[in-house]
């Protein structure tokens, strides 16, 4: 079966740039999208289809998908930024969604 | 405003049943597949299940597949999740949640708040 490889953690400082990958076998081919959740809260989707922002994101948070690695990238990183974000992407032929195990964004 | 709300979580013994409910608000609920997604304590997402918006194909996960049920009505508006012969495994948050305009493709872009299932003896 398909797996999603994030790191456990991420740790930058404030004003510097966090980059949460997201390992998956010729996943470049797949389209990938990404949740921030903040601790007691649920999910918010921040990028969908590797690069697409919804409304309310900021641009300095971004996502490319290449290879067999998904990155999703936040710029200018502050402390509103630490969550765990999660990559999700399907299972086209079983109609399965499959999530990354997460990656606990630490703001130093 | 998008809303999703669950209900029915609680306290349950291994073996018993629960139904979970879901009501939506703020979008034409029936345009679009619906999913259950769960978080047991201090692990990750996992995705439990999912209905496309008229019902014709539904789908589950391996750990859940015989022993819960994916339901919608959509003059209610609302979503089901039937679980039966509950087990300690099944110890999670439930989320609600709503998909894009292709079933089985596109993000999860609105989450509820979700309701918890506790299955212990």
């Amino acid at each position: 079966s398909y797996v999603l490889t994030q790191p456990p953690s991420v740790s930058v400082a404030p004003g510097q740039t966090a980059t949460i990958t997201c390992g998956g076998d010729n996943i470049g081919r797949k389209s990938v999208h990404w949740y921030q959740q903040r601790p007691g809260q649920a999910p918010v989707l921040v990028v969908y289809d590797d690069s697409d922002r919804p409304s309310g994101i900021p641009e300095r948070i971004s996502g490319s998908n290449s290879g067999n690695t998904a990155i999703l990238t936040i710029s200018r990183v502050e402390a509103g930024d630490e969550a765990d974000y999660y990559c999700h992407l399907w299972d086209i032929s079983s109609h399965h969604a499959l999530f990354g195990g997460g990656t606990k964004l630490t703001v130093l | 405003e998008v809303q999703l709300v669950e209900s029915g979580g609680g306290l349950v013994q291994p073996g018993r049943s629960l139904r979970l409910s879901c009501a939506a608000s703020g979008f034409t609920f029936d345009d679009y597949g619906m999913y259950w997604v769960r978080q047991a304590p201090g692990k990750g997402l996992e995705w439990v299940s999912g209905i496309t918006w008229n019902s014709a194909g539904v789908d589950y996960a391996d750990s859940v597949r015989g022993r819960f049920t994916i339901a919608r009505d959509n003059a209610k508006n609302s979503l089901y999740l039937q679980m039966n012969t509950l087990t300690t495994e099944d110890t999670a948050l439930y989320y609600c949640v709503k998909g894009g305009d292709t079933y089985g493709l596109d993000a999860f872009d609105v989450w509820g708040q979700g309701t918890m299932v506790t299955v212990s003896s």
